[in-house]
């Protein structure tokens, strides 16, 4: 079954240095995600993003973050100047359809710890 | 009032028990509701996909939506200890290009 892949697994960064994690969606896929979980908290919508654009984007995705999708297959996101409350994992998730007939499916995570 | 509210456990029950989780939200307009298994690390697993209200079976695994109550479930018969994990509920409307909103999350242990 195809399978939304993320790199890397485990990103430990220094306070104030840029991040990039990147997610390889599901190949037919045209719809992006990417959700954040901090720990012992809930999954948390951050950005969509369709037609090489952002379609929607939560409080949490200020200007520190952005998104790419640099070529037809990766899609990353990129943390400019990391926070300690940036620790968390990062969730990327992709369908094929937005309408809310398909269900989203998640990538296993990067989990990114700001020192 | 949070949009979505789920029990966070943890819940703890011996083999074989049937197992019921819930989770109550109070936007209306949500229409999709997914329930997602989460092992410690591990990305969310799409369990059960449903549309509005009615029931969803699939194997041990049953889910139901209450769209008057606000109220869904998802029930797990025979349950194994491979099922222990964390369980999140999540939902969307139509048309609002696909955004989720979880549950906390309840954490399941079944035990041998």
């Amino acid at each position: 079954e195809p399978e939304v892949t993320q790199t890397p697994s485990h990103q430990v960064t220094q306070m104030g240095q840029e991040v990039i994690l990147r997610c390889v969606p599901i190949s037919n896929h045209l719809y992006f995600y990417w959700y954040r979980q901090i720990l012992g908290q809930k999954v948390e919508f951050l950005v969509s993003f369709y037609n090489n654009e952002i379609s929607e984007k939560s409080e949490i995705f200020d200007d520190q973050f952005s998104v790419e999708r640099p070529d037809g297959s990766n899609f990353t996101l990129k943390i400019r100047s990391t926070k300690l409350e940036d620790s968390a994992m990062y969730f990327c998730a992709s369908i094929n359809e937005a309408g809310g007939d398909q269900p989203q499916h998640f990538g296993d995570g990067t989990r990114l710890s700001i020192l | 009032q949070k949009e979505v509210e789920q029990d966070p456990g943890p819940l703890s029950v011996p083999e074989g028990a049937i197992v019921s989780l819930n989770c109550t939200y109070s936007n209306s307009a949500f229409q999709y509701f997914m329930w997602y298994r989460q092992y410690s690390r591990k990305g969310p697993e799409l369990l059960m996909y449903t549309y509005s209200s009615g029931n969803k079976e699939d194997g041990r695994f049953t889910a139901q939506v209450d769209k008057s109550s606000k109220y869904i479930s998802l029930f797990i018969r025979d349950s194994q200890p491979s099922d222990s994990a964390t369980y999140l509920c999540a939902m969307s409307a139509y048309n609002q290009g696909g955004k989720l909103i979880f549950g906390q999350g309840t954490e399941l242990s079944v035990k041998p």
